[in-house]
Protein backbone atom coordinates (compact mmCIF):
# COMPACT_ATOMS: atom_id res chain seq x y z
CA UNK A 1 0.00 0.00 0.00
CA UNK A 2 1.76 3.71 -1.05
CA UNK A 3 1.60 5.99 0.88
CA UNK A 4 2.24 9.82 0.87
CA UNK A 5 3.04 11.74 3.98
CA UNK A 6 3.96 15.05 3.84
CA UNK A 7 5.45 17.79 6.14
CA UNK A 8 3.21 20.11 7.75
CA UNK A 9 1.92 23.26 7.36
CA UNK A 10 4.51 27.06 6.69
CA UNK A 11 3.85 30.28 7.42
CA UNK A 12 6.02 32.57 5.14
CA UNK A 13 7.00 36.24 4.43
CA UNK A 14 6.73 37.34 0.96
CA UNK A 15 9.77 37.02 -1.37
CA UNK A 16 11.10 34.28 0.99
CA UNK A 17 11.62 30.54 0.65
CA UNK A 18 9.65 27.53 1.31
CA UNK A 19 10.25 23.91 1.15
CA UNK A 20 7.95 21.11 1.53
CA UNK A 21 8.68 17.30 1.92
CA UNK A 22 6.98 14.06 1.06
CA UNK A 23 8.02 10.52 2.28
CA UNK A 24 7.07 7.21 0.91
CA UNK A 25 6.50 4.30 2.35
CA UNK A 26 5.06 0.97 0.91
CA UNK A 27 6.62 1.34 -2.94
CA UNK A 28 10.32 0.95 -4.50
CA UNK A 29 10.27 4.97 -4.55
CA UNK A 30 13.05 5.33 -6.74
CA UNK A 31 11.45 4.04 -10.03
CA UNK A 32 8.17 6.25 -9.69
CA UNK A 33 7.92 9.80 -10.29
CA UNK A 34 6.96 12.54 -8.11
CA UNK A 35 4.92 15.51 -8.96
CA UNK A 36 3.82 18.50 -7.26
CA UNK A 37 0.58 19.68 -7.53
CA UNK A 38 -0.96 22.86 -6.11
CA UNK A 39 -3.89 24.47 -5.41
CA UNK A 40 -4.85 27.99 -4.15
CA UNK A 41 -8.12 28.26 -1.86
CA UNK A 42 -11.61 27.72 -3.67
CA UNK A 43 -9.31 27.06 -6.85
CA UNK A 44 -8.42 24.03 -9.15
CA UNK A 45 -5.40 22.11 -9.39
CA UNK A 46 -2.12 23.34 -10.91
CA UNK A 47 0.87 21.04 -12.03
CA UNK A 48 4.30 22.52 -11.25
CA UNK A 49 6.90 19.36 -11.84
CA UNK A 50 8.25 16.99 -10.94
CA UNK A 51 10.96 14.04 -10.46
CA UNK A 52 12.02 10.77 -11.47
CA UNK A 53 14.32 9.99 -8.28
CA UNK A 54 16.27 7.05 -9.79
CA UNK A 55 17.47 9.02 -13.04
CA UNK A 56 17.45 12.73 -11.18
CA UNK A 57 15.59 13.98 -13.90
CA UNK A 58 13.50 16.62 -13.37
CA UNK A 59 10.84 18.25 -15.41
CA UNK A 60 9.32 22.08 -14.48
CA UNK A 61 6.43 23.40 -15.53
CA UNK A 62 6.95 26.61 -17.14
CA UNK A 63 5.45 28.95 -15.29
CA UNK A 64 7.34 27.99 -12.27
CA UNK A 65 10.90 27.48 -14.32
CA UNK A 66 13.60 28.86 -12.26
CA UNK A 67 11.68 29.20 -8.77
CA UNK A 68 10.91 25.71 -7.87
CA UNK A 69 13.19 23.31 -7.40
CA UNK A 70 12.42 19.54 -6.74
CA UNK A 71 14.82 17.04 -5.32
CA UNK A 72 14.81 13.48 -4.00
CA UNK A 73 16.74 11.85 -1.16
CA UNK A 74 16.48 8.08 -1.98
CA UNK A 75 18.13 7.14 0.72
CA UNK A 76 15.00 8.27 2.97
CA UNK A 77 12.85 7.77 0.35
CA UNK A 78 11.80 11.78 0.44
CA UNK A 79 10.91 14.36 -2.19
CA UNK A 80 11.19 17.39 -1.50
CA UNK A 81 9.76 20.99 -3.31
CA UNK A 82 11.78 24.09 -2.85
CA UNK A 83 9.63 27.54 -3.66
CA UNK A 84 11.21 30.90 -3.69
CA UNK A 85 10.61 34.51 -4.34
CA UNK A 86 7.50 33.78 -2.07
CA UNK A 87 4.34 36.39 -2.97
CA UNK A 88 0.72 36.12 -1.61
CA UNK A 89 -0.53 34.42 -4.76
CA UNK A 90 1.64 31.18 -3.82
CA UNK A 91 -0.68 30.94 -0.76
CA UNK A 92 -1.80 27.56 -1.61
CA UNK A 93 -2.33 23.67 -0.12
CA UNK A 94 0.75 21.38 -2.17
CA UNK A 95 0.53 18.34 -2.93
CA UNK A 96 2.59 15.29 -3.79
CA UNK A 97 1.58 12.38 -6.09
CA UNK A 98 2.99 9.72 -7.85
CA UNK A 99 2.85 8.62 -11.46
CA UNK A 100 2.12 4.79 -11.52
CA UNK A 101 3.84 3.73 -14.00
CA UNK A 102 7.63 2.65 -13.06
CA UNK A 103 9.06 2.77 -16.54
CA UNK A 104 8.64 6.65 -16.68
CA UNK A 105 11.67 8.33 -17.78
CA UNK A 106 10.43 11.96 -17.41
CA UNK A 107 8.01 13.36 -14.75
CA UNK A 108 4.32 14.96 -15.94
CA UNK A 109 3.76 11.89 -18.13
CA UNK A 110 1.29 10.10 -16.68
CA UNK A 111 -1.55 10.46 -13.88
CA UNK A 112 -1.58 10.25 -10.44
CA UNK A 113 -2.50 7.28 -8.31
CA UNK A 114 -1.40 8.74 -4.70
CA UNK A 115 -1.35 11.43 -3.13
CA UNK A 116 0.11 13.17 -0.54
CA UNK A 117 -1.98 14.62 2.40
CA UNK A 118 -1.38 18.02 1.22
CA UNK A 119 0.46 20.93 3.03
CA UNK A 120 -0.66 24.03 3.13
CA UNK A 121 1.66 27.12 2.59
CA UNK A 122 0.38 30.85 3.22
CA UNK A 123 2.41 33.48 2.11
CA UNK A 124 1.88 36.39 4.51
CA UNK A 125 3.77 39.76 5.69
CA UNK B 1 -0.23 24.28 -23.48
CA UNK B 2 -2.89 22.21 -23.46
CA UNK B 3 -6.22 24.24 -21.87
CA UNK B 4 -9.04 21.78 -20.90
CA UNK B 5 -12.49 23.44 -20.57
CA UNK B 6 -14.94 21.08 -18.02
CA UNK B 7 -18.71 21.73 -18.35
CA UNK B 8 -20.78 22.69 -16.69
CA UNK B 9 -19.76 24.39 -13.78
CA UNK B 10 -22.24 23.42 -11.55
CA UNK B 11 -24.62 20.16 -11.83
CA UNK B 12 -27.52 20.17 -9.54
CA UNK B 13 -29.30 16.79 -9.56
CA UNK B 14 -30.56 14.06 -6.79
CA UNK B 15 -29.20 10.67 -5.39
CA UNK B 16 -30.22 8.02 -8.09
CA UNK B 17 -30.16 10.56 -11.03
CA UNK B 18 -27.53 9.95 -14.18
CA UNK B 19 -24.32 12.67 -13.95
CA UNK B 20 -22.78 14.17 -17.49
CA UNK B 21 -19.97 15.97 -17.13
CA UNK B 22 -17.88 16.97 -20.04
CA UNK B 23 -13.90 17.89 -20.47
CA UNK B 24 -13.12 19.52 -23.89
CA UNK B 25 -9.38 20.08 -25.10
CA UNK B 26 -7.56 22.77 -26.87
CA UNK B 27 -6.15 20.15 -28.88
CA UNK B 28 -6.09 16.81 -29.55
CA UNK B 29 -5.21 14.29 -26.81
CA UNK B 30 -2.27 11.56 -27.80
CA UNK B 31 -3.63 8.19 -26.91
CA UNK B 32 -6.44 9.71 -24.91
CA UNK B 33 -4.40 10.79 -22.18
CA UNK B 34 -7.12 11.97 -20.09
CA UNK B 35 -7.77 11.25 -16.15
CA UNK B 36 -10.80 12.03 -14.15
CA UNK B 37 -10.24 13.44 -10.29
CA UNK B 38 -12.73 13.47 -7.44
CA UNK B 39 -12.07 15.70 -4.58
CA UNK B 40 -13.99 16.04 -1.17
CA UNK B 41 -13.83 19.00 1.03
CA UNK B 42 -10.33 19.13 2.99
CA UNK B 43 -9.10 15.99 0.86
CA UNK B 44 -6.87 15.26 -1.95
CA UNK B 45 -8.18 14.04 -5.37
CA UNK B 46 -8.78 10.56 -6.20
CA UNK B 47 -8.27 9.48 -9.83
CA UNK B 48 -11.57 7.39 -10.84
CA UNK B 49 -10.42 6.95 -14.94
CA UNK B 50 -7.21 6.75 -16.32
CA UNK B 51 -6.51 7.13 -20.17
CA UNK B 52 -10.08 8.09 -20.88
CA UNK B 53 -11.84 5.17 -20.51
CA UNK B 54 -10.01 2.51 -17.61
CA UNK B 55 -11.30 2.73 -14.27
CA UNK B 56 -8.90 3.14 -11.58
CA UNK B 57 -8.37 0.16 -8.69
CA UNK B 58 -11.51 0.34 -6.38
CA UNK B 59 -13.57 2.53 -8.15
CA UNK B 60 -17.23 1.32 -8.56
CA UNK B 61 -18.61 0.23 -11.52
CA UNK B 62 -21.34 3.47 -12.31
CA UNK B 63 -18.70 5.55 -12.75
CA UNK B 64 -17.52 5.30 -16.76
CA UNK B 65 -15.53 7.73 -19.00
CA UNK B 66 -15.55 7.74 -22.89
CA UNK B 67 -14.25 9.93 -25.72
CA UNK B 68 -11.50 10.77 -27.36
CA UNK B 69 -9.36 12.92 -29.45
CA UNK B 70 -10.54 16.74 -27.87
CA UNK B 71 -14.10 15.94 -26.20
CA UNK B 72 -14.23 13.65 -23.02
CA UNK B 73 -17.26 12.19 -20.40
CA UNK B 74 -17.40 11.11 -17.25
CA UNK B 75 -20.77 9.45 -16.26
CA UNK B 76 -22.30 8.80 -13.04
CA UNK B 77 -24.83 6.20 -13.58
CA UNK B 78 -27.51 6.42 -10.71
CA UNK B 79 -25.53 8.96 -7.90
CA UNK B 80 -25.13 8.20 -4.42
CA UNK B 81 -24.87 10.51 -1.50
CA UNK B 82 -21.31 10.40 -1.21
CA UNK B 83 -20.51 11.08 -4.83
CA UNK B 84 -21.57 14.81 -4.77
CA UNK B 85 -18.05 16.51 -4.89
CA UNK B 86 -15.48 18.52 -7.79
CA UNK B 87 -14.32 16.81 -10.35
CA UNK B 88 -11.81 17.53 -12.31
CA UNK B 89 -10.42 16.37 -15.88
CA UNK B 90 -6.83 15.42 -16.26
CA UNK B 91 -4.42 15.82 -19.53
CA UNK B 92 -0.73 14.26 -19.26
CA UNK B 93 -0.16 13.69 -23.01
CA UNK B 94 1.74 17.22 -23.26
CA UNK B 95 2.86 19.20 -19.48
CA UNK B 96 -0.34 18.17 -17.58
CA UNK B 97 -2.86 20.36 -16.97
CA UNK B 98 -6.20 20.26 -15.43
CA UNK B 99 -9.60 21.97 -16.08
CA UNK B 100 -11.27 24.30 -13.46
CA UNK B 101 -13.56 21.62 -12.43
CA UNK B 102 -17.28 21.02 -12.08
CA UNK B 103 -18.93 21.03 -8.96
CA UNK B 104 -21.73 18.52 -8.64
CA UNK B 105 -24.56 19.32 -5.66
CA UNK B 106 -27.56 17.54 -4.31
CA UNK B 107 -30.32 19.46 -5.79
Amino acid sequence: QVQLVQSGAEVKKPGSSVRVSCKASGVTFSSYAISWVRQAPGQGLEWMGGIVPIFGTTNYAQKFQGRVTITADESTTTAYMELSSLRSEDTAVYYCAREPDPGIAVAGTYYFDCWGQGTLVTVSS
Amino acid sequence: EIVLTQSPATLSLSPGERATLSCGASQSLSSNYLAWYQQLPGLPPRVLIYDASNRATGIPDRFSGSGSGTDFTLTISRLEPEDFAVYYCQQYGSSPSFGQGTRLEIK
